[in-house]
């Protein structure tokens, strides 16, 4: 099983300000990396695909990068809607066995 | 809009069974792998479960292999979840999401529905 993890667990930022959030895999998933962003209550939502194509609707101040074993998730300007748990998903098997990272808490500074 | 609605949830005892709906709209149905994701109170996301838009191909989580049974019935853009022998462990809001990517592989989750909630307890 391919195991994701996520740093740091929790990370405080301050509006205006940018966040990066970083996941990392324990084999090369290539670019077949998923971001979902989840607000307390609510269903995850679709930030990312393909380690860098952001999905539709998604806010351009949201960008993801890497591949093989690294990513990043960069949001350039937090804004107040921002603040939420945020989780990374790979996909990379055939038939597919999904796992996802134990999420990065981002919260207001 | 794309919309997933979940029922089924509740309470249920340790080894009992509950069968988790979810009802697909704004969407050809038929066309698309769909997903169950769980997410036990407090935690982070565990896939469960998917089946192919036919229902050809099935794949389970190992956690929850032998005692779930995903099905569909395109005909009522309906998924289903078919929960048997459950464990305290199973606890978690379970999610139905539609599973898409390139080439018609099921590689993302997108969107989900709002979530039902299984409790297993005595």
């Amino acid at each position: 099983e391919i195991v994701m993890t996520q740093s740091p667990a929790t990370l405080s930022v301050s509006p205006g300000e940018r966040a990066t959030l970083s996941c990392r895999a324990s084999q090369s998933v290539s670019s077949n990396l998923a971001w979902y962003q989840q607000k307390p209550g609510q269903a995850p939502r679709l930030l990312i695909y393909g380690a860098s194509t952001r999905a539709t609707g998604i806010p351009a101040r949201f960008s993801g990068s890497g591949s093989g074993t690294e990513f990043t998730l960069t949001i350039s300007s937090l804004q107040s809607e921002d603040f939420a748990v945020y989780y990374c998903q790979q996909y990379n098997n055939w038939p597919p066995k999904y796992t996802f990272g134990q999420g990065t808490k981002l919260e207001i500074k | 809009q794309v919309q997933l609605v979940e029922s089924g949830g509740g309470l249920v005892k340790p080894g009992g069974s509950l069968r988790l709906s979810c009802a697909a709209s704004g969407f050809t149905f038929s066309d698309y792998y769909m997903s169950w994701i769980r997410q036990a109170p407090g935690k982070g996301l565990e896939w469960v479960s998917y089946i192919s838009s036919s229902s050809s191909y099935t794949n389970y989580a190992d956690s929850v292999k032998g005692r779930f049974t995903i099905s569909r019935d395109n005909a009522k853009n309906s998924l289903y979840l078919q929960m048997n022998s459950l464990r305290a462990e199973d606890t978690a809001v379970y999610y139905c999401a539609r599973a898409v990517g390139n080439l018609g592989r099921p590689n993302w989750f997108d969107p989900w529905g709002q979530g039902t909630l299984v409790t297993v307890s005595s």
